[in-house]
């Protein structure tokens, strides 16, 4: 079945050492996103690709960065991890907007991310 | 900035009846909004979609309404059964393709 995948489902860190979170499709989507999503509370949506062009949320610390080096991968990085980012880390896929407005997203089961 | 509001308080209903989920958004109106299920450590499913040109969305034991005077849509299912406990999110689009503003949620509980 065609899917998105995260990997790992979770991931332990030490307070500052980085960390890479990786997503990958087998739905040929153009358009991958990203969320943050703390316990309770609803996802926050940190950037997006539209095929290669990159999308950053006016609100997203520079702490996090991500790379899109082909349509089925896509990953995000967290160069010092402080405490507060802490949480699930979510991917989402849909469809070309261009060619098919009103598009669902499609998520991965995310990556729970600990920092110690 | 657009604010989506979704009952924080989880909604404990019996076996057989309707639950009726409430997702009420500020300011303009958006082209669209979709309902999302979510369970425990897993990503969110999509559910239904339901444009602001529709009053009304149906599928199976599901039913979205959207009324654009109240700033409101509604999420229905009819016949709950155990396996429809889940958190419910709501996520409006404020055009044809664009991003979602997910809300934050409500858990709802079904008891046989």
């Amino acid at each position: 079945d065609a899917m998105v995948i995260q990997n790992p489902r979770y991931q332990v860190t030490q307070f500052g050492k980085p960390v890479t979170l990786s997503c990958s499709q087998t739905l040929n989507h153009n358009v991958m996103y990203w969320y943050q999503q703390k316990s309770s509370q609803a996802p926050k949506l940190l950037f997006h690709y539209y095929d290669k062009d990159f999308n950053n949320e006016a609100d997203t610390p520079d702490n996090f960065q991500s790379r899109r080096p082909n349509t089925s991968f896509c990953f995000l990085d967290i160069r010092s991890p402080g405490l507060g980012d802490a949480a699930m880390y979510l991917c989402a896929t849909s469809r070309d907007r261009r060619r098919a407005p009103y598009q669902p997203q499609h998520f991965g089961d995310g990556t729970r991310l600990s920092i110690l | 900035s657009q604010k989506i509001e979704q009952n924080s308080e989880a909604l404990n209903i019996q076996e057989g009846k309707t639950a009726t989920l409430t997702c009420n958004y500020t300011n303009y109106s958006p082209a669209y909004l979709q309902w999302y299920r979510q369970d425990p450590g897993r990503g969110p499913v999509f559910l239904l979609l339901i444009r602001e040109n529709e009053k009304e969305k149906r599928k199976e034991r599901l039913k979205v309404t959207f009324d654009t005077t109240l700033k409101q849509s509604l999420f229905h299912i009819t016949a709950s059964q155990p396996a429809d406990s889940a958190t419910y999110l709501c996520a409006p689009s404020y055009n044809q393709g664009g991003k979602l503003i997910f809300g934050q949620g409500t858990e709802l509980s079904v008891k046989p």
